[in-house]
Protein backbone atom coordinates (compact mmCIF):
# COMPACT_ATOMS: atom_id res chain seq x y z
CA UNK A 1 0.00 0.00 0.00
CA UNK A 2 1.14 3.56 -0.67
CA UNK A 3 3.10 5.08 2.20
CA UNK A 4 1.80 8.88 1.48
CA UNK A 5 -1.57 10.79 1.84
CA UNK A 6 -3.29 13.51 -0.21
CA UNK A 7 -7.00 15.46 -0.39
CA UNK A 8 -8.90 13.23 -2.53
CA UNK A 9 -9.29 16.68 -4.59
CA UNK A 10 -8.48 20.06 -5.08
CA UNK A 11 -9.73 23.12 -7.53
CA UNK A 12 -7.83 25.79 -8.48
CA UNK A 13 -8.57 28.66 -10.53
CA UNK A 14 -6.90 29.21 -14.02
CA UNK A 15 -4.08 32.09 -13.29
CA UNK A 16 -3.73 31.09 -9.35
CA UNK A 17 -1.05 28.93 -8.12
CA UNK A 18 -2.00 25.23 -6.99
CA UNK A 19 -0.43 24.00 -4.36
CA UNK A 20 -0.89 19.91 -3.40
CA UNK A 21 0.03 18.65 -0.41
CA UNK A 22 0.78 15.20 0.66
CA UNK A 23 1.88 13.47 4.12
CA UNK A 24 4.68 10.71 3.67
CA UNK A 25 5.47 10.81 7.79
CA UNK A 26 7.26 7.27 7.21
CA UNK A 27 9.64 8.40 4.78
CA UNK A 28 13.38 7.13 5.35
CA UNK A 29 15.88 9.01 5.12
CA UNK A 30 17.65 7.37 1.71
CA UNK A 31 13.81 7.80 -0.03
CA UNK A 32 12.91 10.31 -2.81
CA UNK A 33 9.25 12.12 -3.04
CA UNK A 34 8.21 11.80 -6.82
CA UNK A 35 5.43 13.68 -7.99
CA UNK A 36 3.84 12.32 -11.13
CA UNK A 37 0.43 13.53 -12.66
CA UNK A 38 -2.51 11.64 -14.26
CA UNK A 39 -4.38 13.56 -17.27
CA UNK A 40 -7.54 12.09 -18.43
CA UNK A 41 -6.83 8.92 -20.92
CA UNK A 42 -3.24 9.33 -20.69
CA UNK A 43 -0.21 7.44 -18.71
CA UNK A 44 0.82 9.12 -15.75
CA UNK A 45 3.89 11.46 -16.47
CA UNK A 46 6.92 12.47 -14.40
CA UNK A 47 6.95 16.22 -12.28
CA UNK A 48 9.69 16.15 -10.40
CA UNK A 49 11.60 14.81 -7.58
CA UNK A 50 13.62 15.92 -4.27
CA UNK A 51 14.98 14.18 -1.12
CA UNK A 52 15.64 16.86 1.32
CA UNK A 53 16.10 20.06 -0.34
CA UNK A 54 13.18 22.26 -2.27
CA UNK A 55 13.49 21.67 -6.05
CA UNK A 56 12.24 23.65 -9.12
CA UNK A 57 12.25 22.72 -12.86
CA UNK A 58 10.54 24.02 -15.90
CA UNK A 59 6.79 22.22 -14.84
CA UNK A 60 6.80 22.99 -11.21
CA UNK A 61 8.11 23.41 -7.57
CA UNK A 62 8.54 20.98 -4.86
CA UNK A 63 8.74 22.15 -1.06
CA UNK A 64 9.90 19.62 1.43
CA UNK A 65 9.50 20.66 5.24
CA UNK A 66 12.44 19.99 6.88
CA UNK A 67 11.60 16.74 9.12
CA UNK A 68 10.22 15.18 5.55
CA UNK A 69 7.51 14.34 6.92
CA UNK A 70 5.82 16.28 4.46
CA UNK A 71 5.56 18.28 0.94
CA UNK A 72 3.57 20.49 -1.07
CA UNK A 73 3.56 20.71 -5.24
CA UNK A 74 3.62 24.15 -6.46
CA UNK A 75 2.29 24.84 -10.05
CA UNK A 76 3.01 28.77 -10.33
CA UNK A 77 0.71 29.23 -12.56
CA UNK A 78 -2.16 26.82 -13.16
CA UNK A 79 -3.78 26.16 -16.57
CA UNK A 80 -6.97 24.23 -17.98
CA UNK A 81 -4.21 21.62 -18.86
CA UNK A 82 -3.08 21.11 -15.47
CA UNK A 83 -6.42 19.40 -14.90
CA UNK A 84 -5.09 16.01 -13.69
CA UNK A 85 -4.76 13.43 -10.88
CA UNK A 86 -1.57 14.11 -8.98
CA UNK A 87 0.56 11.20 -7.47
CA UNK A 88 2.75 11.24 -4.81
CA UNK A 89 4.75 9.07 -3.68
CA UNK A 90 7.94 7.97 -1.47
CA UNK A 91 10.40 5.63 -3.40
CA UNK A 92 11.26 2.63 -1.82
CA UNK A 93 14.31 0.53 -1.88
CA UNK A 94 14.32 -1.73 -5.57
CA UNK A 95 12.87 1.58 -7.03
CA UNK A 96 9.52 0.53 -7.57
CA UNK A 97 7.04 3.25 -7.14
CA UNK A 98 3.50 2.31 -5.18
CA UNK A 99 0.62 4.67 -6.45
CA UNK A 100 -1.78 5.54 -4.05
CA UNK A 101 -5.24 7.24 -5.16
CA UNK A 102 -3.68 11.20 -5.82
CA UNK A 103 -5.29 14.01 -5.69
CA UNK A 104 -7.49 15.05 -8.23
CA UNK A 105 -7.10 18.69 -9.03
CA UNK A 106 -9.79 20.43 -11.06
CA UNK A 107 -8.45 24.01 -13.09
CA UNK A 108 -11.19 26.07 -13.24
CA UNK A 109 -11.91 28.51 -15.93
CA UNK B 1 12.17 10.80 -29.40
CA UNK B 2 9.74 8.46 -29.52
CA UNK B 3 7.44 7.26 -26.48
CA UNK B 4 6.71 4.64 -24.93
CA UNK B 5 4.59 2.93 -27.53
CA UNK B 6 1.31 0.20 -26.92
CA UNK B 7 -1.33 -1.60 -29.00
CA UNK B 8 -4.28 -1.92 -28.90
CA UNK B 9 -5.47 1.46 -26.84
CA UNK B 10 -8.45 -0.50 -26.78
CA UNK B 11 -9.77 -4.23 -26.39
CA UNK B 12 -12.86 -5.85 -25.46
CA UNK B 13 -13.14 -9.85 -25.02
CA UNK B 14 -15.69 -12.05 -23.52
CA UNK B 15 -14.73 -13.72 -20.51
CA UNK B 16 -12.48 -16.79 -20.84
CA UNK B 17 -10.79 -15.48 -24.50
CA UNK B 18 -7.16 -14.86 -24.08
CA UNK B 19 -5.78 -11.52 -25.00
CA UNK B 20 -2.38 -9.98 -25.48
CA UNK B 21 -0.76 -6.48 -24.78
CA UNK B 22 2.47 -5.45 -26.52
CA UNK B 23 4.73 -2.91 -25.42
CA UNK B 24 7.91 -1.02 -27.53
CA UNK B 25 9.93 1.31 -24.36
CA UNK B 26 11.89 3.75 -25.23
CA UNK B 27 14.79 3.56 -27.28
CA UNK B 28 18.12 1.97 -24.94
CA UNK B 29 15.93 2.00 -22.03
CA UNK B 30 16.80 -1.09 -20.24
CA UNK B 31 13.78 -1.30 -17.53
CA UNK B 32 10.50 -2.57 -18.67
CA UNK B 33 7.61 -2.15 -16.06
CA UNK B 34 4.12 -3.40 -16.60
CA UNK B 35 1.50 -1.89 -14.47
CA UNK B 36 -2.68 -2.65 -14.21
CA UNK B 37 -4.92 0.41 -13.66
CA UNK B 38 -8.37 -0.22 -11.79
CA UNK B 39 -10.88 2.78 -12.58
CA UNK B 40 -10.75 4.80 -9.99
CA UNK B 41 -7.09 4.01 -8.55
CA UNK B 42 -3.54 4.42 -9.08
CA UNK B 43 -1.57 1.50 -11.56
CA UNK B 44 -0.27 -0.96 -9.83
CA UNK B 45 2.65 -2.85 -10.77
CA UNK B 46 2.74 -6.23 -12.28
CA UNK B 47 5.98 -6.94 -13.11
CA UNK B 48 9.32 -5.45 -13.58
CA UNK B 49 11.99 -6.35 -16.36
CA UNK B 50 15.83 -5.44 -16.41
CA UNK B 51 16.95 -5.95 -19.71
CA UNK B 52 14.97 -9.55 -20.62
CA UNK B 53 15.06 -10.69 -17.34
CA UNK B 54 11.88 -10.53 -14.93
CA UNK B 55 13.51 -9.53 -11.71
CA UNK B 56 10.38 -8.53 -9.77
CA UNK B 57 7.15 -10.07 -10.60
CA UNK B 58 5.71 -11.08 -7.05
CA UNK B 59 2.58 -8.94 -7.90
CA UNK B 60 1.73 -10.92 -11.41
CA UNK B 61 -0.94 -13.32 -11.26
CA UNK B 62 0.80 -16.51 -12.63
CA UNK B 63 -2.20 -18.58 -13.16
CA UNK B 64 -3.56 -16.50 -15.88
CA UNK B 65 -1.39 -14.14 -16.21
CA UNK B 66 1.92 -13.99 -18.37
CA UNK B 67 4.80 -11.87 -19.50
CA UNK B 68 7.91 -11.81 -22.26
CA UNK B 69 10.53 -9.67 -23.08
CA UNK B 70 12.17 -11.55 -25.66
CA UNK B 71 15.43 -9.99 -26.80
CA UNK B 72 15.65 -7.45 -23.73
CA UNK B 73 13.36 -4.72 -25.95
CA UNK B 74 9.91 -5.66 -26.50
CA UNK B 75 7.34 -6.64 -24.41
CA UNK B 76 4.36 -8.91 -24.29
CA UNK B 77 1.40 -9.14 -21.57
CA UNK B 78 -0.83 -12.05 -21.92
CA UNK B 79 -3.67 -13.07 -19.94
CA UNK B 80 -5.53 -16.50 -20.94
CA UNK B 81 -8.19 -16.99 -20.03
CA UNK B 82 -9.43 -13.24 -19.39
CA UNK B 83 -11.39 -12.96 -16.44
CA UNK B 84 -14.21 -9.90 -15.64
CA UNK B 85 -12.33 -8.53 -12.88
CA UNK B 86 -9.73 -8.41 -15.40
CA UNK B 87 -11.24 -5.68 -16.74
CA UNK B 88 -8.74 -2.06 -16.45
CA UNK B 89 -5.56 -0.25 -18.17
CA UNK B 90 -2.67 -2.02 -18.63
CA UNK B 91 0.14 0.58 -18.94
CA UNK B 92 3.61 0.11 -19.50
CA UNK B 93 6.81 1.93 -18.47
CA UNK B 94 10.24 2.06 -18.95
CA UNK B 95 13.38 3.57 -17.52
CA UNK B 96 17.00 4.10 -18.46
CA UNK B 97 18.47 2.04 -15.60
CA UNK B 98 15.88 1.03 -12.19
CA UNK B 99 16.13 2.23 -8.78
CA UNK B 100 15.67 6.21 -9.04
CA UNK B 101 15.59 6.51 -12.55
CA UNK B 102 12.04 8.61 -13.62
CA UNK B 103 9.68 6.00 -15.49
CA UNK B 104 8.07 7.05 -18.75
CA UNK B 105 4.48 5.48 -19.13
CA UNK B 106 2.71 4.70 -22.79
CA UNK B 107 -0.98 5.76 -23.10
CA UNK B 108 -2.37 1.81 -21.75
CA UNK B 109 -4.36 -0.06 -23.32
CA UNK B 110 -7.81 -0.10 -22.35
CA UNK B 111 -9.21 -3.94 -21.69
CA UNK B 112 -13.02 -4.56 -21.48
CA UNK B 113 -13.99 -8.04 -20.44
CA UNK B 114 -17.89 -8.64 -21.14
Amino acid sequence: DAKTTQPTSMDCAEGRAANLPCNHSTISGNEYVYWYRQIHSQGPQYIIHGLKNNETNEMASLIITEDRKSSTLILPHATLRDTAVYYCIDLRSQGNLIFGKGTKLSVKP
Amino acid sequence: EAGVVQSPRYKIIEKKQPVAFWCNPISGHNTLYWYRQNLGQGPELLIRYENEEAVDDSQLPKDRFSAERLKGVDSTLKIQPAELGDSAVYLCASSLLRGWETQYFGPGTRLLVL
